[in-house]
């Protein structure tokens, strides 16, 4: 497994504006999946994108990757005040799966009201 | 549908306690279970992965050791804690190719 690091490490918006996280890795990957987690619970999955695939949307949620700068961003359109969360990539290598999952330490989105 | 449970949700313990933190899953069988730790201002830190009954890894040395007695049954245990062992504790299972089920965590703070 390896670890991925999110940039920025926190974002302040406003509500209504368009949030972009990304997220850079080192190694060859299978998918790369990204979490939200909101303040002292568990971590959701949001999203899955595989090695070969450039882009994926789910609702206002949109994930590029770019295996080649071994990077992916995250797009989050028309921000809510519900959107404040901390979220977080997880790549995961090509060949791995068992060992798990590993996170940085995320980005923490607060959305401005 | 699938179902991940851990408790508790906050333990406060004293230095030198012994430490039980429990997560049960339902609705899968032989999941691959996981637990991470994740410190104030730092990352998720796997720290026990398990693809079986019996079978643990460790990512890293710790104080801390766990435990599968049952296949959906996941144990993280200390016979001492250190004030270092404070952080906030994550159950987790799934298949990595597709996606992890995090449980609602707990709040471990040593005193």
């Amino acid at each position: 497994s390896q670890q991925g690091e999110e940039d920025p490490q926190a974002l302040s918006i406003q509500e209504g504006e368009n949030a972009t996280m990304n997220c850079s890795y080192k190694t060859s990957i299978n998918n790369l999946q990204w979490y939200r987690q909101n303040s002292g619970r568990g971590l959701v999955h949001l999203i899955l994108i595989r090695s070969n695939e450039r882009e994926k949307h789910s609702g206002r949620l949109r994930v590029t990757l770019d295996t080649s700068k071994k990077s992916s961003s995250l797009l989050i359109t028309a921000s809510r005040a519900a959107d404040t969360a901390s979220y977080f990539c997880a790549p995961l290598l090509s060949g791995g799966g068992a060992d798990g999952l590993t996170f940085g330490k995320g980005t923490h989105l607060i959305i401005q009201p | 549908s699938q179902t991940i449970h851990q408790w508790p949700a906050t333990l406060v313990q004293p230095v030198g306690s012994p430490l039980s933190l429990e997560c049960t899953v339902e609705g899968t069988s032989n999941p691959n279970l996981y637990w991470y730790r994740q410190a104030a201002g730092r990352g998720l830190q796997l720290l026990f992965y398990s693809v079986g009954i019996g079978q643990i890894s460790s990512e890293v040395p710790q104080n801390l050791s766990a435990s599968r007695p049952q296949d959906r049954q996941f144990i993280l245990s200390s016979k001492k804690l250190l004030l270092s062992d404070s952080g906030f504790y994550l159950c987790a299972w799934g298949d990595t190719y597709t996606e992890a089920f995090f449980g609602q965590g707990t709040r471990l703070t040593v005193v």
